[in-house]
C-alpha cells in the first residue's frame, strides 16, 4: 500500500462549483499535513496547513480525520485560477527518528468556464 | 528573496555520462530534499538531509549521490547517466519538522 494515496482526477469542473478532494495516508503516526498546488511544468507551492481541528483559508476549508487516516480539500465558487494538480504532503516519521516529507501522486483540477 | 535555486534548470546528457545537480538554499534551513517528478508517478523522494554532513535514501536512491558538505547546498550526483534517469528534479527545504517545503524551480533532464 502507498504511503499517501489520491485520486488522480481529473476533475473537471464548472466555474462556481464546489469540489472536494480526499487523500489518505497509511502512517498512523503520520505528526503533519499539508496541501501543496502544483501547476503545469511549475514547482510546487503550499496551498495551506491542515489542522487537527479543520481550517478555512477562504474559498480553501482542510479536514483531518486521523480515526480513518484522511485529509480532505474543499473548494468553494472555483474559480479558472483554480486549475492545476493538488498535492497532499504528509509528514510520518522513518525508522532512524528523521522526518520525512511524503507526497500524494496529485489530483488534478480543470475548472470549465 | 533567492529561496531555493536549482543549477542547471534544463540538461541533455547522453548514456553513461555524469553530471551534478545543485540545489543551493538562502534561508538557513535545516532539512533539505531530493525529488524526481514522473508522469503519473508524483514526486519521489531520492535522498534527503537532516543537517550539514548528514544524508540519507529516500525512496529511490538508486542511481544517484548525494553530498551536504554546506548547511546551504545540496547536490545530487549521477555518476552513470540512464534514460530511466530522465525526469523532473527538484529540491525543497524547510527549517524543521512539521513545517512547510520551498522549492526550487526544478531541472528538467534528458538522457538519450
Amino acid at each position: 500500500r502507498k504511503e499517501v494515496e489520491q485520486d488522480p482526477g481529473p476533475f473537471n469542473v464548472p466555474e462556481g462549483a464546489t469540489v472536494a478532494f480526499n487523500c489518505t495516508y497509511s502512517n498512523s503516526a503520520s505528526q503533519s499535513f499539508f496541501w501543496y498546488r502544483q501547476d503545469c511544468r511549475k514547482e510546487p507551492k503550499l496551498l495551506m496547513s491542515v489542522y487537527s481541528s479543520g481550517n478555512e483559508d477562504g474559498r480553501f476549508t482542510a479536514q483531518l480525520n486521523r480515526a480513518s487516516q484522511y485529509i480532505s480539500l474543499l473548494i468553494r465558487d472555483s474559480k479558472l485560477s483554480d486549475s492545476a494538480t493538488y498535492l497532499c504532503v504528509v509528514n510520518p516519521m522513518n525508522s532512524g527518528g528523521y522526518q520525512k516529507v511524503t507526497f500524494g501522486t496529485g489530483t488534478k483540477l480543470q475548472v470549465i468556464p | 528573496n533567492a529561496g531555493v535555486t536549482q543549477t542547471p534548470k534544463f540538461r541533455v546528457l547522453k548514456t553513461g555520462q555524469s553530471m551534478t545537480l545543485l540545489c543551493a538554499q538562502d534561508m538557513n534551513h535545516e532539512y533539505m530534499y531530493w525529488y524526481r517528478q514522473d508522469p503519473g508517478m508524483g514526486l519521489r523522494l531520492i535522498h534527503y538531509s537532516v543537517g550539514e554532513g548528514t544524508t540519507a535514501k529516500g525512496e529511490v536512491p538508486d542511481g544517484y549521490n548525494v553530498s551536504r558538505l554546506k548547511k546551504q547546498n545540496f547536490l545530487l550526483g549521477l555518476e552513470s547517466a540512464a534514460p530511466s534517469q530522465t525526469s523532473v528534479y527538484f529540491c525543497a527545504s524547510r527549517p524543521r519538522a512539521n513545517t512547510e517545503a520551498f522549492f526550487g524551480q526544478g531541472t528538467r533532464l534528458t538522457v538519450v
